[in-house]
C-alpha cells in the first residue's frame, strides 16, 4: 500500500522561502504524478501544481507562476514544494497527493499526505 | 479554467437522512473526469468517488455519484455520524485542476 508522509509545521518570515518535503513509500514514485494542494485557514482547496518524477516536468497554477518550484528526488522517493517571497496570505496547510499513472483514465488524487502547516508572519 | 460551483454551502441534517450535494461546472467536464472528496476537521481530504460514479476502495455503498457534462451529484443515503464533514468536487480533465468551494454537512 502506498503511503505519503509530510512533516508537521513551518514558521517563516514574510519574504522568506519555504521548502516542504513529501515522502512516498510502498511503491515507486515514478508510478505517479505528485500534486500539491493548499488550504488556507477555514477555506477550500486550491491546486498549486504537479511534478512528473520520471522526467521532472512540472505544471503550475497561474497564481503561483514565478514563485513556486516543485522538484522530485527519486533516489529517496521524495518530492519538494518550494515557495518563495512568502506573504501572509500564503499561510495555509500544504498537502501533497498522488495521481496514479498506472490506471486507465486516472487523474484523481489518492492518497493525500497529512499536510504541512506553513505559517508566515512578519 | 473550469470553475466548479457547489451547492448548497451548508446543510444541517440529522443522522439517517438522505443527502444530495450538487456540483456544477462552468464548462463540460471531459470524459466525466470528476471526483468527490470528504474532509473532516484537522484531516486531509479523502477520496470518495472518481469517474463521476465509481466508489474508491473502502467507501461504503451509501455514497453514490451521478451526472454528466456540467451537472454532477453526490448522494449519501442514511447519514451516519461519521459522515458529517465537508465535501469537495474536483475535475481532473483539464489543467489547472480545480475544486468546488465545498459543501459542509453538519448535524442539525
Amino acid at each position: 500500500e502506498v503511503q505519503v508522509v509530510q512533516s508537521g509545521t513551518e514558521l517563516k518570515k514574510t519574504g522568506a522561502t519555504v521548502k516542504i518535503p513529501c515522502k512516498v513509500s510502498g511503491r515507486k514514485l515514478t508510478d505517479y504524478y505528485m500534486h500539491w494542494v493548499r488550504q488556507a485557514p477555514g477555506k477550500g482547496l486550491e491546486w498549486v501544481g504537479l511534478v512528473d518524477p520520471e522526467n521532472g516536468e512540472t505544471k503550475y497554477a497561474e497564481t503561483f507562476q514565478g514563485r513556486v518550484t516543485i522538484t522530485a528526488d527519486t533516489s529517496i522517493e521524495t518530492v519538494y514544494l518550494q515557495l518563495r517571497s512568502l506573504r501572509s496570505d500564503d499561510t495555509a496547510v500544504y498537502y501533497c497527493a498522488l495521481e496514479d499513472l498506472t490506471v486507465l483514465r486516472g487523474g484523481w488524487f489518492d492518497p493525500w499526505g497529512q499536510g504541512t502547516l506553513v505559517t508566515v508572519s512578519s | 479554467e473550469i470553475v466548479l460551483t457547489q451547492s448548497p454551502g451548508t446543510l444541517s441534517l440529522s443522522p439517517g437522512e438522505r443527502v444530495t450535494l450538487s456540483c456544477r461546472a462552468s464548462q463540460s467536464v471531459s470524459n466525466n473526469l470528476l471526483a468527490w472528496y470528504q474532509q473532516k476537521p484537522g484531516q486531509a481530504p479523502r477520496l470518495l468517488i472518481y469517474g463521476v460514479s465509481t466508489r474508491a476502495t473502502g467507501i461504503p455503498d451509501r455514497f453514490s455519484g451521478s451526472g454528466s457534462g456540467t451537472d454532477f451529484t453526490l448522494n449519501i443515503n442514511r447519514l451516519e455520524p461519521e459522515d458529517f464533514a465537508v465535501y469537495y468536487c474536483q475535475q481532473y480533465g483539464r489543467y489547472p485542476r480545480t475544486f468546488g468551494q465545498g459543501t459542509k454537512v453538519e448535524i442539525k
